[in-house]
């Protein structure tokens, strides 16, 4: 059984920084790409981040490049989201997905306020 | 960057009904479209692929379909169950987006 776990979200202050993990299990990690989605209170669903199977390539939305860096260690099945300079705008469930969005995790909550 | 233009935003429904939920691409995507349902306070799931290919364990009532640049995500006949949420998704080109969502609820 597929599951992604996400973990180390919480309450910042905006200019903080915070770095997410995701723990992958029941599949071959190493041999898909990943990705990071969130989504702010009542709000849809924005795409973040995706990083290639083996760290080769990353992308990611206008709203984070340059703040926020995707990263994955296939030897611990875990992605990992690194966010620096956080804004109230961050303010998301954070949810990390496999390959195209074929699995997602629980998701964790991210608020940014002072 | 490519706009997925989604409709309706919310979708008063009646069991038994057949509805249809369409996103417009800004763009050439391909058949490179996914639907996603979500359930209030649960994770989104995926359940149309490549426009038309249903994912696996998803209901045989729903069903993708692609005219143009026109995808639509259709469910022959409403169950309670299927009251959530629906997202397309354009994976084609980076940055990935999703349509703006549409509410399907009871009438």
């Amino acid at each position: 059984e597929v599951q992604l776990v996400e973990s180390g979200g919480g309450l910042v202050k905006p200019g903080s920084s915070l770095k997410l993990s995701c723990v992958a299990s029941g599949f071959t990690f190493s041999s898909y790409g990943m990705h990071w989605i969130r989504q702010a209170p009542k709000k849809g669903l924005e795409w973040i981040a995706l990083i290639y199977y083996d760290s080769s390539n990353k992308y990611y939305a206008d709203s984070v490049k340059g703040r926020f860096t995707i990263s994955r260690d296939n030897s611990k099945n875990t992605l990992y989201l690194e966010m620096n300079s956080l804004r109230s705008e961050d303010t998301a469930m954070y949810y990390c997905a496999k390959n195209w969005g074929d699995y997602w995790g629980q998701g964790v909550m991210v608020t940014v306020s002072s | 960057d490519i706009q997925m233009t989604q409709s309706p935003s919310s979708l008063p429904a009646s069991l038994g009904d057949r509805v249809t939920i369409t996103c417009r691409a800004s763009q050439d995507i391909g058949n490179y479209l996914r639907w996603f349902q979500q359930k209030p306070g649960k994770s989104p799931r995926l359940m149309i692929y490549g426009a038309t290919n249903l994912a696996a364990g998803v209901p045989s009532r729903f069903s993708g379909s692609r005219s143009g640049s026109d995808y639509s995500l259709t469910i022959s006949s409403l169950e309670s169950e299927d009251m959530a949420d629906y997202y397309c998704l354009q994976s084609k080109e980076s940055p990935l987006t999703f349509g703006g969502g549409t509410k399907l609820e009871l009438k």
